[in-house]
């Protein structure tokens, strides 16, 4: 059984810095491609960013509210993709997602984990 | 980036009724190589993560009921669920998956009348 279980959520000052953590299980993580969505308070789903797997480069893409303040990293030997998200703003309160795709889908995300809540608040 | 624009943002249809949300793209979302439409449905219930219904604009994820039906190519979408059930009351949204910023729709609000 696939489980993505995200972790590291928490309240934060605006301008602070946290780092989530989704740990997989079920898959084999080496080759997987790696997505991060959020969803504010009332607002709808977001793409935030996704790293491929090592073998095609493990590089990461954002999205462009996100570039330059988040990163995203993996270490595969713990089967666990990181989101590092600094200089935090008041909108970026969200629950955050993890997700994978698996390779029939062509990228749409079949697995999600539950989501893990980050609050930016003075 | 490619921009996802669906229509109605809130839609309320009896039980038993035909549903359907469109999506349009801001650019085509087909690849000539793969021959196929990089579109993809999700179902987002609260308290839960969204669900994958549709992937390549047309094909149901396991496990989900033929009632679901994706439609269109290019840049123009529609989900359809052909009788609607009181489970199916949620946000859906539609996203292309072609490239990075895979970007999703604003969603459609999904209620029973």
């Amino acid at each position: 059984e696939v489980q993505l279980v995200e972790s590291g959520g928490g309240l934060v000052k605006p301008g602070g810095s946290l780092r989530l953590s989704c740990t997989a299980s079920g898959i084999d993580f080496n080759t997987a491609w790696m997505t991060w969505v959020r969803q504010a308070p009332g607002k709808g789903v977001e793409w935030v960013g996704r790293i491929k797997s090592r073998p095609f480069g493990g590089t990461a893409d954002y999205a462009a509210p996100v570039t330059g303040r988040f990163s995203i990293s993996r270490d595969d030997s713990k089967n666990t993709v990181y989101l590092q998200m600094d200089s935090l703003k008041t909108e970026d309160t969200a629950v955050y997602y993890c997700a994978k795709d698996v390779p029939w889908t062509g990228g749409a995300l079949t697995y999600w984990g539950q989501g893990t809540q980050v609050t930016v608040s003075s | 980036d490619i921009v996802m624009t669906q229509s109605p943002d809130s839609l309320a249809v009896s039980l038993g009724e035909r549903a359907t949300i469109n999506c349009k793209s801001s650019q085509s979302v087909f690849s000539t190589s793969r021959n196929k439409n990089f579109l993809a449905w999700y179902q987002h219930k609260a308290g839960q993560p969204p669900k994958l219904l549709i992937y390549w604009a047309s094909t149901r994820d396991s496990g989900v009921p033929d009632r679901f039906s994706g439609s269109g190519s290019g840049t123009d979408f529609a989900l359809t669920i052909s009788s609607l059930q009181a489970e199916d009351v949620g946000v859906y949204y539609c996203q292309s998956h072609f490239d990075t910023p895979q970007t999703f729709g604003q969603g459609t609000k999904l209620e029973i009348k």
